[in-house]
């Protein structure tokens, strides 16, 4: 079963609108919430990541709303413009350690259009 | 400044033959991972590795090997291929125990098989 579930699986705003996009988790062990961007044919590029002790990460238009308690997480996207037109993936990972662990989780992904 | 490197970049194999996909970067990190990606299923994790000479298997391992004999590279090894494993495949590679968990993808091996 999918260890992140990410929600919606596509969306379509308008040019300034404010798209959302949520993840749960269940892993109490994920110590490490990162967002990728994916444009057609390429690999998932890092766009921002959040860990559990701040409650919200801004980088640019793209803020990171945490909820520890609730184990969610959201993406939002400030002032959409249709270069942000891409597949959004949130992900988890636990607590890297030399010996164990370099298992980042990946959840279904979100198919995001900015119609102009 | 190459980042991750992955070839080849498309392959058609016939079920039953056997590939194997390359992954090479150039950061020196010490983590690297093998992704498989299907519609509507996201990224799923196959194979990882912490360092060279060690790794481990992820969600999907079944029909796949791996190995780490240096840090650079992290050869993916289909063994019989099936219908099933047709996918698009990305290496990914990270830093490791640092503030910055972030991978950084390769561009991806569409691998289709008939």
């Amino acid at each position: 079963q999918q260890q992140v579930k990410q929600s919606p699986q596509s969306l379509i705003v308008q040019k300034g609108g404010i798209p959302i996009i949520n993840c749960a988790y269940e892993n109490t062990a994920f110590d490490y919430f990162p967002w990728y961007q994916q444009f057609p044919g390429k690999g998932p590029a890092l766009l921002i990541a959040i860990r559990p002790d701040v409650s919200e990460k801004k980088e640019g238009r793209f803020t990171i709303s945490f909820n520890k308690s609730a184990k969610q997480f959201s993406l939002h996207i400030m002032d959409s413009q249709p270069g942000d037109s891409a597949t959004y993936f949130c992900a988890a990972s636990p607590k890297q350690d030399k010996y164990n662990n370099n298992d980042m989780r990946f959840g279904a992904g979100t198919r995001l259009t900015v119609k102009p | 400044n190459a980042g991750v490197t992955q070839t080849p970049k498309f392959q058609v194999l016939k079920t039953g033959q056997s590939m194997t996909l390359q992954c090479a970067q150039d950061m020196n990190h010490e983590y690297m991972s093998w992704y498989r990606q299907d519609p509507g299923m996201g990224l799923r994790l196959i194979h990882y590795s912490v360092g060279a000479g060690i790794t481990d298997q992820g969600e999907v391992p079944n029909g796949y090997n791996v190995s780490r004999s240096t840090t650079e590279d992290f050869p993916l090894r289909l063994l019989s291929a099936a219908p099933s494993q047709t996918s698009v495949y990305f290496c990914a590679s990270s830093k490791g125990i640092s503030e910055d968990y972030g991978y950084t993808f390769g561009s991806g091996t569409r691998l289709t098989v008939v």
